[in-house]
């Protein structure tokens, strides 16, 4: 069965320079979660996307921002990266409102150097 | 917006012993409780949920149970096994705005000894 597709899977980035992730939901899933995942943390909700149209907003520094696509794919973009910045960042897809189970994609790993 | 506690923090237990871990929430309008198993480096992989109109549900050595009247949802894992280690987390999917934003509990660190 599809999943939820995330690319890069890993990335390495200097201080204050700006990285692209991208979250391909599973087919049919209009609703998308961003979440970053510090070490020994819970994932933290950053923002999510429903009908591609922003839904809700949680601990997103302004110096991110995401869109979701025509195609249901969501894109974060982080700018001035920091050290702080490291972190594993998930995305999750459902079908409407979410509460019928939401999946998680394999995530990628952000390393700001 | 929903305030999700999980209790305990680290449990560890000998293979075969029962583990089990309690989430507590506050939305009274929460009506949908997954649990995920997280592996270390890994994604958070949904392992059993329940619906609010349901008390227990089960699925071989993993079941939940919810009391909706105390706010309280529970993971039961019995005879355990080593390959059960692992971070295990909670949420609560919290109404926002017309969706469901999940919100996690702090996690627990489940280590079972061989």
């Amino acid at each position: 069965a599809a999943g939820v597709i995330q690319s890069p899977r890993h990335l390495i980035k200097e201080k204050r320079e700006t990285a692209t992730l991208k979250c391909y939901p599973i087919p049919r899933h209009d609703t998308v979660y961003w979440y970053q995942q510090g070490p020994g943390q819970d994932p933290q909700f950053l923002i999510s996307f429903y009908e591609k149209m922003q839904s809700d907003k949680g601990s997103i520094p302004d110096r991110f921002s995401a869109q979701q696509f025509s195609d249901y794919h969501s894109e974060l973009n982080m700018s001035s990266l920091e050290l702080g910045d490291s972190a594993l960042y998930f995305c999750a897809s459902s079908q409407g409102t979410g509460d019928y189970g939401y999946t998680f994609g394999s995530g990628t790993r952000l390393t700001v150097v | 917006g929903e305030n999700v506690e999980q209790h305990p923090s680290t449990l560890s237990v000998q293979e075969g012993d029962s583990a089990v871990i309690k989430c507590t929430y506050s939305d009274s309008a929460s009506n949908y409780f997954p649990w995920y198993k997280q592996e270390l480096g890994k994604r958070p992989q949904l392992i059993i949920d329940i619906r609010s109109n349901v008390g227990e549900k089960k699925d071989q050595r993993i079941a939940v149970t919810l009391n909706k009247t105390a706010k309280h949802f529970s993971l039961h894992i019995t005879e355990t096994q080593p390959e059960d280690s692992a971070v295990y987390f909670c949420a609560a999917p919290s109404p926002s705005g017309g969706s469901y934003i999940p919100t996690f509990g702090r996690g627990t660190s489940l280590i079972v000894h061989p």
